[in-house]
């Protein structure tokens, strides 16, 4: 059972508008969640995170927004770039996990220019 | 350059071969782990390990062996692979839990 789960394989936004990129998890007790990106051929790089004592983390055109009744967050990147073409994964940790984080499938984001 | 080093970058081997992975890091990180990528599908954990010392082994088959000779440096020894375990090898690292992983490459790997 996939405890994060990324439903969009891919999504297409035009360059200059907005990208939203959702995530759901099952598991209650998750309270950090990270954003990562990852391109061809590459290790996937930290963009940002979200401690659930939060609703709200941003950093300059990134924003990940946090609904934990929902158990829901979503990046936002505004305004979205060619460079930010990408592979975008979600992950979310709990309290004394050993470590481990929990991966989603992944999100390709394809800005059209 | 991330500060976390994979070698190779590419690997092909047959069915009995033997190889290893290796991974490098100096950022002053004490946990190294090993992540497995296939496509479409999440990255999956195989080993943890915190100073030294295996603290997680996600059910890993045995044809897959970790080593971890010093905070430093994780190896992944591989024999008798299948095709199947064709997939993209992540190492990373991090400075306690969670926050702040930093990846390697990856080695894609190739089993024929």
């Amino acid at each position: 059972d996939q405890q994060v789960k990324q439903n969009s394989p891919s999504l297409s936004v035009q360059e200059g508008r907005i990208s939203i990129l959702n995530c759901d998890y099952t598991n209650s007790m998750f309270d950090y969640f990270l954003w990562y990106k990852k391109y061809p051929a590459e290790g996937p790089t930290f963009l940002i995170s979200i401690s659930s004592i939060k609703d709200k983390n941003e950093d300059g055109r990134f924003t990940v927004f946090l609904n934990k009744s929902a158990k829901h967050l979503s990046l936002h990147i505004v305004p979205s770039q060619p460079g930010d073409s990408a592979v975008y994964f979600c992950a979310a940790s709990a309290p004394r996990s050993n470590y481990q984080l929990i991966w989603g499938a992944g999100t390709k984001l394809i800005i059209k220019p | 350059e991330t500060g976390v080093t994979q070698t190779p970058r590419h690997l092909v081997m047959g069915m009995t071969n033997k190889k290893s992975l290796k991974c490098e890091q100096h950022l002053g990180h004490n946990a190294m782990y090993w992540y497995k990528q296939s496509a479409k599908k999440p990255l999956e954990l195989m080993f943890v390990y915190n100073f030294k010392e295996q603290t997680e082994n996600n059910s890993v088959p045995s044809r897959f062996s970790p080593e971890c000779p010093n905070s430093s440096h994780l190896f992944l020894h591989l024999h008798t692979l299948q095709p199947e375990d064709s997939a993209l090898y992540l190492c990373a690292s991090s400075l306690g839990q969670g926050n702040g992983y930093t990846f390697g490459s990856g080695t894609r790997l190739t089993v024929v």
